[in-house]
């Protein structure tokens, strides 16, 4: 049980354009969902928290309306990276909590030319 | 910020040799935990510490809670090729998880 799916896996994409990462809790319900980034060699960093059916909160320095969450349901948290740049390319990872545990997604790699 | 340092930021040991992580808070935790990350994948949880000094084992692998609450180590017995990845400690303040810097340890056969 716990297990947590991440679409894409991969994606590539043009300078400019928006890219949207969907997260789901298959087997269990999850009112909180978390979103990291993690740039090759380094740590995983916490971008914001998603909050079934309210804001997100976003950590200090990442850029609300960069990347915008959007958890509408018990399963369901997306994250979209708006007017994507180089620099945005990375590793984009989610985790859902579940009793105080956070059970991660598989990741997706996004490129941007 | 709180911060989360560990020590070594790279370990490469003969599979067989021991192998130790350490991880520092600046801050006093209430919780630690620990992943592993094989290359290119995602972090997997291995344990939690809650209480001062605590010491739990997990076949090879030994994880340590300091008395202050704010350094923890992570232990690996007689390495093998498998152990192969990026070990985090991730502190935990209310639900998120600061992760640690990470140490990345190359087994070689």
């Amino acid at each position: 049980g716990a297990v947590v799916s991440q679409h894409p896996s991969w994606v590539i994409c043009k300078s400019g354009t928006s890219v949207k990462i969907e997260c789901r809790s298959l087997d269990f319900q999850a009112t909180t969902m978390f979103w990291y980034r993690q740039f090759p060699k380094q740590s995983l960093m916490l971008m914001a928290t998603s909050n079934e059916g309210s804001k997100a909160t976003y950590e200090q320095g990442v850029e609300k309306d960069k990347f915008l969450i959007n958890h509408a349901s018990l399963t369901l948290s997306t994250l979209t990276v708006t007017s994507a740049h180089p620099e945005d390319s990375s590793f984009y990872i989610c985790s859902a909590l579940r009793y105080n545990e956070q059970f991660f997604g598989p990741g997706t790699r996004l490129t941007v030319l | 910020g709180q911060q989360v340092m560990q020590i070594p930021q790279y370990q490469h040991v003969q599979e067989g040799e021991d192998f130790t992580t350490y991880c520092n808070s600046s801050t006093t935790l209430s919780n630690i935990q620990w992943y592993k990350q094989r290359p290119g994948g995602h972090p997997v949880f291995l344990i939690q510490l809650v209480k001062s000094g605590e010491v739990k084992k997990q076949k090879r692998l030994t994880f340590q809670f300091g008395e202050a609450k704010k350094n923890s180590s992570l232990h690996i017995t007689a390495t093998q090729t498998t152990d192969v990845g990026t070990y985090f400690c991730a502190a935990v303040n209310t639900d998120k998880l600061i992760f640690g810097t990470g140490t990345r340890l190359q087994v070689f056969p």
